[in-house]
């Protein structure tokens, strides 16, 4: 199916470091999604973009929603250890109860 | 906010023989449930669209005969994999929605999924 591609693939950084992820499609979508997913468990979602230019912060996260609704990305500041994780950004079409598409993720090592 | 069981959440079978996982809304009704199938170091891949009472939709390239679903009250929907074969080892995700708990979670809460390991 079809995939979001996600960059970087992976990160290793310093406690205390702010980090950018972006994610992009080919094909537009009218929802974005940034999810954390640890080892073993189901991802958790950070944050939701619903429309196009919509820029939310969430804590230490900001994401925005790309102006050509195609791309998103995800800032974390001042990263701490339980950062650490599988970032995925996920797109939707038409709202509620519609499929949503995974990107490719981001794997995020925090060192202290 | 909304929470959703899955169970169990390990599992190891042996090849040939068929595995029930559960994935449940505790305290919403789901009226569509969607379960993904992840490899190691992967993305979540959507394997198929239930929808309370009706018959599944499957992704393109999924057997669903293989992989049946049953979507039988708002609040389970069960995934059997059926004469599991070494290569259906994978981390199986279940999430499930609710149009009316938008805002909060956008009505898509995922399970904490189900590690299958067939021997």
């Amino acid at each position: 199916g079809q995939q979001l591609n996600q960059s970087p693939q992976s990160m290793f950084i310093q406690e205390g470091e702010d980090v950018s992820m972006n994610c992009t499609s080919s094909s537009i979508f009218n929802t974005w999604l940034w999810y954390k997913q640890e080892p073993g468990e189901g991802p958790v979602l950070l944050i939701a973009l619903y429309k196009a230019g919509e820029l939310t912060s969430n804590g230490r996260l900001t994401a925005q929603f790309g102006i050509t609704r195609k791309d998103s990305f995800l800032n974390i500041s001042a990263s701490i250890p339980s950062d650490v994780g599988i970032y995925f950004c996920a797109g939707s079409l038409t709202g509620t109860a519609s499929k949503l598409t995974f990107g490719t993720g981001t794997r995020l090592q925090v060192t202290l | 906010g909304a929470v959703v069981s899955q169970h169990p959440s390990r599992v190891i079978c042996k090849s040939g023989t068929s595995v029930k996982i559960e994935c449940r809304s505790l305290d919403f009704q789901a009226t569509t449930m969607f379960w993904y199938r992840q490899f190691p170091k992967q993305s979540l891949m959507l394997m198929a669209t239930s929808n309370e009472g009706s018959k599944a939709t499957y992704e393109q390239g999924v057997e669903k005969d293989k992989f049946l679903i049953n979507h039988a009250s708002l609040t389970l929907s069960t995934l059997t994999v059926t004469s599991a074969h070494p290569e259906d080892s994978s981390f199986y995700i279940c999430s499930a929605t609710d149009s009316f708990i938008l805002g909060e979670t956008y009505g898509y809460t995922f399970g904490s999924g189900t590690r299958l390991t067939v021997v």
